[in-house]
């Protein structure tokens, strides 16, 4: 059964960096979506990023468009999120999730924080 | 951008008891290849979310027969057909017809 697991949360200042990770238990040959879910605390879900497994097509939802990157390591079986111009309102578990959703991480908590 | 409205945005069931959850799309989520992209999650407390139903009405392996999915353009509905103490939590319908896919705003499901 395939696992993801994030990794590279933690506490940033407004306008810091991070970068996301998120390891596949299994090479899987399929080109699904992939992406990145966030929820800000006490909140719903909401997508933030996907990219097809082959890297061919990136989406971004409009408020992180420009300040976060999403991409992948084939090689690695690994999604990446670089997020940079961090905001208080990034403050958010950030989950790795496959095919629309059919497989999620644990999540990773970042906080931007002075 | 699609909005998907869901209601109730709470729900307190009665153990065994049959529960329903509606979710409503502002635009069509039937895509070219004949499919609608609808979708429900569950979200347990402290746990991450999980698929319940893909594509309006396909349960996910794992997922009992006791959840179902059915609907046409714009309205859903998620069926709990005897709700049980592990469905507390909070369910989401999602959109993935086109980009941004987005969730509705969640119902809360408590035992009373």
């Amino acid at each position: 059964e395939l696992q993801l697991v994030e990794s590279g949360g933690g506490l940033v200042q407004p306008g810091g960096s991070l970068r996301l990770s998120c390891v596949a238990s299994e090479i899987t040959f399929s080109n699904y979506w992939t992406g990145w879910v966030r929820q800000a605390p006490g909140k719903g879900l909401e997508w933030v990023a996907i990219i097809l497994e082959d890297g061919s097509v990136k989406h971004y939802l409009d408020s992180v468009k420009g300040r976060f990157t999403i991409s992948r390591d084939s090689a690695k079986n690994s999604l990446y999120l670089q997020m940079n111009s961090l905001r208080g309102d990034d403050t958010a578990v950030y989950y790795c999730a496959r095919d629309r959703g059919s497989v999620w991480g644990q999540g990773t908590m970042v906080t931007v924080s002075s | 951008d699609v909005v998907m409205t869901q209601s109730p945005l709470s729900l307190t069931v009665t153990l065994g008891q049959p529960a329903s959850i509606s979710c409503r799309s502002s635009q069509s989520l039937l895509f070219s290849d004949g499919d609608t992209y609808l979708h429900w999650f569950q979200q347990r407390p402290g746990q991450s979310p999980r698929r319940l139903i893909n594509k309006v009405s396909y349960r996910e392996s794992g997922v009992p027969d006791r959840f179902s999915g059915s609907g046409s353009g714009p309205d859903f509905t998620l069926h709990i057909s005897r709700v049980e103490a592990e469905d507390v939590g909070v369910y989401y319908c999602m959109h993935s017809v086109n980009w941004p896919w987005t969730f509705g705003q969640g119902t809360k499901v408590e035992i009373e």
